[in-house]
């Protein structure tokens, strides 16, 4: 399957535990994007990669985020000191950049702070 | 900033019905409007788009023209399938923007 992967699909945590997610991308794909979507709503955009620089991020990504490419490949998400209010589905995207806005969406990983 | 609105959903027809579902944006320059797809257990996926007024996006039997004077991009389809029924999402992106604006999606069944 060359599509974006992202594990883990489903994540359980505690109020104030950290969590990490981690996003591969389509291997030729240099862009990548993180979402959030909660229940009802359309994705909303956290932040964005071209290669390994960040290029991107938004408002909706508190300091309790950081997002890393390091090599250009793959990416992480890490919350640190999850609240309630972080349960939602992470969404990663990757693109080639040839077409602007074609994004190739992995299935999500769904957070859940108890 | 920009922002794209979708009709109130969900919707609910029975297969071969004419299907609309409305939507419409406001952005600050010229964007380019795509429709996204998220079947029952998968990834958003890309249905159609256009990238300047009066274009007309189509796939598997899915259409939408881009409207500048109305700034709206309904998609409609003629004749629905079971198979149809999925969440439609309505984007946008700003000609030389980076990230993709959604609407709040439509849920939509298609009863056989």
């Amino acid at each position: 399957d060359t599509g974006v992967s992202q594990n883990p699909r489903h994540k359980i945590t505690k109020r104030g535990q950290n969590v990490t997610f981690r996003c591969d991308p389509i291997s030729e794909h240099n862009r990548l994007y993180w979402y959030r979507q909660t229940l009802g709503q359309g994705p909303e955009f956290l932040t964005y990669f071209q290669n390994e620089a960040q290029l991107e991020k938004s408002r909706l990504l508190s300091d309790r985020f950081s997002a890393e490419r390091p090599k250009g490949s793959f990416s992480t998400l890490e919350i640190q000191r999850t609240e309630q209010g972080d349960s939602a589905m992470y969404l990663c995207a990757s693109s080639s950049g040839l077409a602007t806005g074609e994004l190739f969406f992995g299935e999500g990983s769904r957070l859940t702070v108890l | 900033g920009n922002s794209v609105t979708q009709m109130e959903g969900p919707v609910t027809l029975s297969e071969e019905a004419f299907l609309t579902i409305n939507c419409t944006y406001t952005a600050t320059g010229y964007p380019s409007l795509f429709w996204y797809v998220q079947y029952p257990g998968e990834g958003l996926q890309l249905l159609l788009k256009a990238t300047k007024a009066d274009d007309k996006g189509s796939n598997k039997g899915f259409e939408a023209t881009y409207r500048k004077e109305t700034t709206s991009f309904h998609l409609e389809k003629g004749s629905v399938q079971v198979s149809d029924s999925a969440v439609y999402f309505c984007a946008l992106i700003e000609t030389s923007g980076s990230r993709l604006t959604f609407g709040e999606g439509t849920q939509l069944t298609v009863n056989p």
